[in-house]
């Protein structure tokens, strides 16, 4: 039984340029959340997808985007990198996200911004 | 906006003594749930509390969820070196939504053997 996949692990870009990241969540669950985990902070909600569709926001600008495919996988794009993006990007997977669901996170894609 | 506090910023334990760590709310939750997140890791779910007073416990450690739903605390009872990570609470409901968890601060343990 997998668990919750990242990919790629670690990237670096420059300023400006954009960037794809992608998530395989754990088998049997139907949502996928993405957070933004700045170095020694702790993980910052950007959004929720259910069902193919945006179920809720955090406060992230519109440069943060994301699509849900029919197989549950996730990915989150940004768009005109900047330097604060740098960071450690989690995918957590669960079953429904109703809010009362365990989370299984995977292990992340660490961004560095040049 | 809704904020979910923890005290400790950090912690330095002597192995063998107790730890504990406090969560804070800004507004009522639905309900609250821990995780563990090892240097280089990533988080790892511990439990989930719901009801107001909940107690809850796995082998050493004990989860509190406050009366008001409000606060929660975790405490570790006999610290080893394996404990070593930072313990987040992280909040579901109030102003924040639904589906949208606040994780706190986080409180970095490290254990002295």
């Amino acid at each position: 039984d997998a668990g919750v996949t990242q990919s790629p692990t670690h990237l670096i870009k420059t300023r400006g340029q954009q960037v794809t990241l992608r998530c395989s969540p754990k088998s049997g669950h139907d949502t996928v959340s993405w957070y933004q985990q700045a170095l020694g902070q702790g993980p910052q909600f950007i959004f929720q997808y259910y069902e193919e569709e945006e179920r809720q926001r955090g406060n992230f600008p519109d440069r943060f985007s994301g699509h849900q495919f029919p197989n549950y996988s996730s990915e989150l794009n940004v768009n005109a990198l900047l330097l604060g993006d740098s960071a450690l990007y989690l995918c957590a997977s669960s079953l429904r996200g109703a809010g009362k669901e365990t989370q299984y996170f995977g292990p992340g894609t660490r961004l560095l911004v040049l | 906006g809704q904020q979910v506090m923890q005290i400790p910023q950090y912690q330095h334990v002597q192995e063998g003594e107790d730890f504990t760590t406090y969560c804070n709310s800004s507004t009522t939750l639905s309900n609250i749930q821990w995780y563990k997140q090892r240097p280089g890791g990533h988080p790892v779910f511990l439990i989930q509390l719901v009801k107001s007073g909940e107690v809850k416990k796995q082998k050493r450690l004990t989860f509190q969820f406050g009366e008001a739903k409000k606060n929660s605390s975790l405490h570790i009872t006999a610290t080893q070196t394996t404990d070593v990570g930072t313990y987040f609470c992280a909040g579901s409901g109030g102003t924040s939504g639904t589906y949208k968890y606040i994780f706190g601060t986080g409180t970095r343990l490290k254990v002295l053997a």
